[in-house]
């Protein structure tokens, strides 16, 4: 079993829609929990993070953490054709990030 | 704007032929890491340093080496590139306060290596 499973799609929404992301994890050592979007060609971006269960909101966007359930999510509202990326969900105890497979979004105009 | 810079973008060489891939941040962070992505896959860490401290990751080949001459800079590199070298390097930054708490890294764009 991997330490973060995440379910790499692809998704493909209208635009306008709510894109909705969901990661799973084993390791109760987790302190952070980001989620980082990646453009083809580009480098990992860091959207969102935060250390604690509970919403993070920024924008149209807004992550949820679940310490109990080892579930995170993120949501973006009203999704834009520039929406459409990579989503990778990561999490750390120490130094070392662990990813999940990463889901690709596309948003439809 | 502060943020993570890597040269070249894209970084072409024989097989066999060493190779060099830099880094450079602005954000003053004391930690930096190199990582490698191939397509569809998340990135692998390679090594890290934490201020001066270089800190190898078990699986990385002997192949790659990494030099931090001081706090803003950071450079990869491949010894004896081979096929299975081509991929994406990563160079992200964080800060810590103490080796237990790591703030989230922050990436560059990367370095795309093709090997001929």
């Amino acid at each position: 079993q991997k330490e973060v499973e995440q379910d790499p799609g692809p998704l493909s929404v209208p635009e306008g829609a709510i894109v909705s992301l969901n990661c799973t994890y084993s390791n109760s050592a987790f302190q952070y929990f980001m989620w980082y979007r990646q453009y083809s060609r580009k480098g990992p971006e860091l959207l969102m993070y935060t250390y604690s269960s509970g919403n993070k909101e920024d924008g149209r966007f807004t992550a949820q953490v679940d310490k109990s359930s080892k579930y995170i999510s993120l949501f973006i509202r009203d999704s834009q054709p520039s929406d459409s990326a990579t989503y990778l969900c990561a999490m750390s105890a120490n130094y070392k990030l662990s990813f999940g497979a990463g889901t690709t979004v596309t948003v439809r105009a | 704007d502060a943020m993570v810079i890597q040269n070249p973008r894209y970084q072409v060489t024989q097989f066999g032929k060493p190779v060099t891939l830099s880094c450079s941040q602005t954000l003053n962070h004391n930690v930096m890491y190199w990582y490698q992505q191939k397509s569809s896959q998340a990135p692998k860490l390679l090594f890290h340093y934490y201020d001066k401290d270089f800190n190898n990751e078990a699986d990385t080949p002997d192949n790659f080496q990494s030099r931090r001459p001081n706090t803003s800079f950071c450079f990869l590199d491949i010894r004896s590139p081979g096929l299975g070298d081509a991929a994406m390097y990563l160079c992200a930054t964080s800060s810590s306060q103490g080796t237990s708490v790591y703030q989230p890294q922050h990436f560059g764009d990367g370095t795309r290596l093709s090997i001929l």
